[in-house]
C-alpha cells in the first residue's frame, strides 16, 4: 500500500504487504527528518531519522528515503503486522532544534 | 517514556479560568517543547525553550504562555482558557546532535477539556 503526499489521510494495507508512506515537506533548509509513530491514546514515538545530506536510511524492517529536489520523504515499512498500525508523522528539524510535524496518515492493517 | 512526564494527564476546566499543565524531564535536555494536537492538524508547536529562562513562540502560541525556571521543567500556561483550547497537549524534549542518539522524545499527553 502506498499514500500519497500529507493530503492523503490514510491507508489500508494488507498483512504481509510492504507499506510506502509519503510525505511532501516544506523547508529546503531542514537538518534532520524523522518519522514518528503514534498509537492511540499516546504520544508519538521515534521511529528513524536522517540526515539532510543522505538520501536513504535503513532500520529494523523501515527504510526512509529522502529526495531533495522535489522535497519529499517516504516511510517503507516491510512485511506489515497489525502492531505497525497506527499514525505516521512526517517531522523536520530545521535551524538546529525546532521540530516541525506534517498531518500525518493513518495505516489501517488488515488480517 | 519514563525520562519525560506530563501532569496532570486529564484535565476539564471552565472557560475564562487560567489553567497551567507541567512538563517534567530528567534526560538533562536542553530543548522543551509543547505541542497540540488536533483532529485534521497533527501537532502544532505552540512554545519552545531552548534553554533556563529562554523560550519563543511557535505557530499557535496566541492564549498561552510558557516559563522554565529549571532545566527539567516547562510549565504551559493558558492565561484565560477558551473552548478553541480544547486539545490534547503533548510536551517532548531533546538534547543536541543527531535526533536518534538524543532523543525528540515525547510525553504521553495531557488531555484538555474546556467547558
Amino acid at each position: 500500500g502506498e499514500s500519497v503526499g500529507l493530503h492523503l489521510p490514510t491507508l489500508s494495507v494488507q498483512e504481509g504487504d510492504n507499506s510506502i508512506i509519503n510525505c511532501a515537506y516544506s523547508n529546503s533548509a531542514s537538518d534532520y527528518f524523522i518519522w514518528y509513530k503514534q498509537e492511540s491514546g499516546k504520544g508519538p514515538q521515534f521511529i528513524i531519522d536522517i540526515r539532510s545530506n543522505m538520501d536513504k536510511r535503513q532500520g529494523q524492517r523501515v527504510t526512509v528515503l529522502l529526495n531533495k529536489t522535489v522535497k519529499h520523504l517516504s516511510l517503507q515499512i516491510a512485511a506489515t503486522q497489525p502492531g505497525d498500525s497506527a499514525v505516521y508523522f512526517c517531522a523536520e528539524i530545521f535551524a538546529g532544534y525546532k521540530l516541525s510535524f506534517g498531518a500525518g496518515t493513518t495505516v489501517t492493517v488488515r488480517a | 517514556d519514563a525520562g519525560i512526564t506530563q501532569s496532570p494527564r486529564h484535565k476539564v476546566t471552565e472557560t475564562g479560568t487560567p489553567v497551567t499543565l507541567r512538563c517534567h524531564q530528567t534526560e538533562n535536555h536542553r530543548y522543551m517543547y509543547w505541542y497540540r494536537q488536533d483532529p485534521g492538524h497533527g501537532l502544532r508547536l505552540i512554545h519552545y525553550s531552548y534553554g533556563v529562562k529562554d523560550t519563543d513562540k511557535g505557530e499557535v502560541s496566541d492564549g498561552y504562555s510558557v516559563s522554565r525556571s529549571k532545566t527539567e521543567d516547562f510549565l504551559l500556561t493558558l492565561e484565560s482558557a477558551t473552548s478553541s483550547q480544547t486539545s490534547v497537549y503533548f510536551c517532548a524534549s531533546t538534547g543536541t546532535g543527531a535526533p536518534r542518539d538524543y532523543g525528540y522524545t515525547f510525553g504521553s499527553g495531557t488531555r484538555l477539556t474546556v467547558v
